[in-house]
């Protein structure tokens, strides 16, 4: 029983397009996450909710929509999709964002745009 | 402001030999660390973490990290590497009152036969 889960796990599209990438966690958690990981491997964090509330917002396209319908989902919508948006989006969770705050990721979303 | 740094950006040991990964961080106040693996295609787990208690912590695995206040750093080991090992490692800082874990930029751990 997958405790973080993404959907769906490879993605490929043309330029342009608009794509949307959901998560569910099982966990029970209050905090989730968007990151994004480019071909270096280097890990950027994108956005968290704490219950259904915005509260990190890193520097990122607006292009770029989470939406949280409840605590348990965190989607990420993509709007206008560019070469540059190429790279590997990781959801994640944890007990509480502002305590020790151990992250549980899921498997990630292989994003490839042409 | 935060900030982690991860010394060099692939090791290769030998199966049996000593692994050390090497993270610096950089924070105005006590820190959280942490250590995190990436098998390929897949996502990331956690090894182990530092939260103000005991500064040599042990994670799964078989590894474990020393947080040194006056050298800033959070090096990972593990006394004798196994082929299983092979994985990208990311260190990670927080801050106590912060919401978002900052990450490093890895180290791919490569095992030789």
């Amino acid at each position: 029983d997958t405790a973080v889960s993404q959907t769906p796990k490879y993605l490929v599209t043309q330029m342009g397009n608009d794509k949307s990438i959901k998560c569910e966690q099982n966990l029970g958690h209050d905090t989730m996450y968007w990151y994004k990981q480019d071909s270096k491997k280097f890990l950027k964090i994108m956005f968290s909710y704490n219950n259904k509330e915005l509260i990190i917002n890193e520097t990122v396209p607006n292009r770029f929509s989470p939406k949280s319908p409840d605590k348990a989902h965190l989607n990420l919508h993509i709007n206008s999709l560019e070469l540059g948006d190429s790279a590997v989006y990781f959801c994640a969770s944890s007990q509480d964002g502002r305590a020790t705050g151990e992250l549980f990721f899921g498997e990630g979303s292989r994003l490839t745009v042409l | 402001a935060q900030s982690v740094t991860q010394l060099g950006s692939h090791v290769s040991v030998s199966e049996g030999a000593l692994v050390l990964l090497r993270c610096n961080y950089s924070s105005s106040v006590p820190p959280y660390l942490f250590w995190y693996v990436q098998y390929p295609n897949q996502g990331l787990q956690l090894l182990l973490k530092y939260t103000s208690a005991a500064t040599l912590v042990k994670g799964i695995n078989g590894f474990e990290a020393e947080f040194k206040k006056s050298e800033t750093s959070f090096h990972l080991t593990k006394p004798s590497a196994h082929m299983s090992d092979a994985a990208e490692y990311f260190c990670a800082v927080k801050h106590s009152s912060a919401s978002k874990i900052i990450f490093g930029s890895g180290t791919r751990l490569s095992i030789r036969p």
